[in-house]
């Protein structure tokens, strides 16, 4: 079974640093992997998905990356501001069954001004 | 505005009294599902469906039930909840086909069972 890991739990920066948040994932056989974001009390939304094919996608100061043959995926968040602060998940579909999502934990993420 | 709605926001009921979570999507997706998010453990798939009428479990089915009798709608039905149950618990859905179909949440039931 698909196990997602995303470390670390918990992270606080100063306003303005870049940052990497990691995530792994124990079966490379995925369909495409996904960057959430989720606000206290609020859904998840989607900031970039990165199809198993390729190797990065950009949207604004976020980057993703995947390397799917190592089982690893990393968000890159250049020059963060205090509106960033959230949860971030990772999610992977899984390309034998691509009704299957699996979720990592996610990397809470404290930006100080 | 393309949307995934949940109803309820928040829920509170007792052991054993039937509920039901709506959930409805306005995107004409073949693909809904149901998850749970506790503490520490992420977000675990209910059930989902891919289209009308065929639905399948998820990792964490037992003791829920679903339907899908509209292409938009997505019920998810406790028969007998139990404190276990008390969760935040997200709609999903998306089109299915290319590899880049994005998964689209609901808000969220946080749904507690005394």
């Amino acid at each position: 079974k698909q196990e997602v890991t995303q470390i670390p739990a918990a992270l606080s920066v100063p306003e303005g640093e870049n940052l990497v948040l990691n995530c792994s994932f124990t079966d490379s056989a995925i369909y495409n992997l996904q960057w959430f974001r989720q606000d206290p009390g609020k859904g998840l939304t989607s900031l970039l998905l990165i199809q198993s094919s390729q190797r990065e996608q950009t949207s604004g100061r976020l980057n993703a990356s995947l390397d799917k043959s190592s089982g690893r995926s990393t968000l890159y968040i250049a020059a963060s501001q205090p509106g960033d602060s959230a949860t971030y998940l990772c999610a992977v579909r899984m390309a034998d069954n691509f009704n299957k999502f699996y979720f990592g934990s996610g990397t809470k993420l404290n930006v100080k001004p | 505005e393309a949307q995934v709605t949940q109803n309820p926001r928040y829920l509170i009921t007792v052991t054993g009294k039937k509920l039901t979570v709506t959930c409805s999507q306005n995107m004409n997706h073949e693909y809904m599902s149901w998850y749970r998010q506790d503490p520490g453990l992420g977000l675990r798939q209910i059930y989902y469906s891919m289209n009308v009428e065929v639905t399948d479990k998820g990792d964490v089915p037992e003791g829920y039930k679903v339907s899908r009798k509209e292409k938009r709608n997505f019920p998810l039905i406790l028969e007998s909840p139990s404190p276990n149950q008390t969760s935040l618990y997200f709609c999903a859905s998306s089109s299915v086909g290319r590899g880049v179909e994005k998964l689209f949440f609901g808000s969220g039931t946080q749904l507690s069972v005394l």
